[in-house]
């Protein structure tokens, strides 16, 4: 069974880095099927995509227009999990933010959530 | 990038009934990268239907997916006390991936 458990802090200062991890069990980051997403979700933009990472006998990058030059999206094979960085943070960017994992284009396993507020 | 959008906003329904629930995209879409979801209040979204016509493991027949081109359809046909949530759908145009706004689903 596949479960994605997030962490990272829950509280980010405007212009500084937010910074969170999804840990996975009962699937490899390195899947040649699994696709690793982060989706943010709030009342003013719904559910959003940011992006995702992939091995397929080399790793690619996919990340959404809207944060493309903040975004950073990387697995860690050694721990079993990937993690987003998403720079230079805006109160806009107050959001829940989940993992998922992606096969054939559907998010089929989701991580519990975690509320990410940007305030000083 | 595709937009998709959702009707109605709100569905006010009783138990028993059938809910229909439409999305349309702005473009046409890849039936086999149409999905539907649905959420409940402090829960992530759960995947019910992929591929257009698909059900997700562990998902009833009572629901069902139809469509094609740019406009999908989400079926209920008889309404549990436990379906009453928001249902979005999602679509994959590489790289990137849209849900709509999502369609209330609830008690009349």
């Amino acid at each position: 069974h596949v479960q994605l458990q997030q962490s990272g802090p829950g509280l980010v200062k405007p212009s500084q880095t937010l910074s969170l991890t999804c840990a996975l069990s009962g699937d490899s980051v390195s899947s040649n099927s699994g696709a690793w997403n982060w989706i943010r979700q709030s009342p003013s933009r719904g559910l959003e995509w940011l992006g995702r990472t992939y091995l397929r006998s080399t790793w690619y990058h996919d990340y959404a227009l809207s944060v493309k030059s903040r975004i950073t999206i990387n697995a860690d094979t050694s721990k079993n999990q990937f993690s987003l960085q998403l720079n230079s943070v805006t109160p806009e960017d107050t959001a829940v933010y989940y993992c998922a994992r992606d096969t054939w284009a559907r998010f089929d396993y989701w991580g519990q959530g975690a509320l990410v507020t940007v305030s000083s | 990038e595709v937009v998709l959008t959702q009707s109605p906003g709100t569905l006010s329904l009783s138990p028993g009934e059938r809910a229909t629930l439409s999305c349309r995209a702005s473009e046409s879409v890849r039936s086999s990268y149409l999905a539907w979801y649905q959420q409940k209040p402090g829960q992530a979204p759960r995947l019910l239907i992929y591929a257009t016509s698909s059900r997700a493991t562990g998902i009833p027949d009572r629901f069902s997916g139809s469509g094609s081109g740019a406009d999908f359809t989400l079926t209920i046909s008889r309404l549990e006390p436990e379906d009453f949530a928001v249902y979005y759908c999602q679509q994959h145009d590489y790289p990137s991936f849209t849900f709509g706004p999502g369609t209330k689903v609830d008690i009349k």
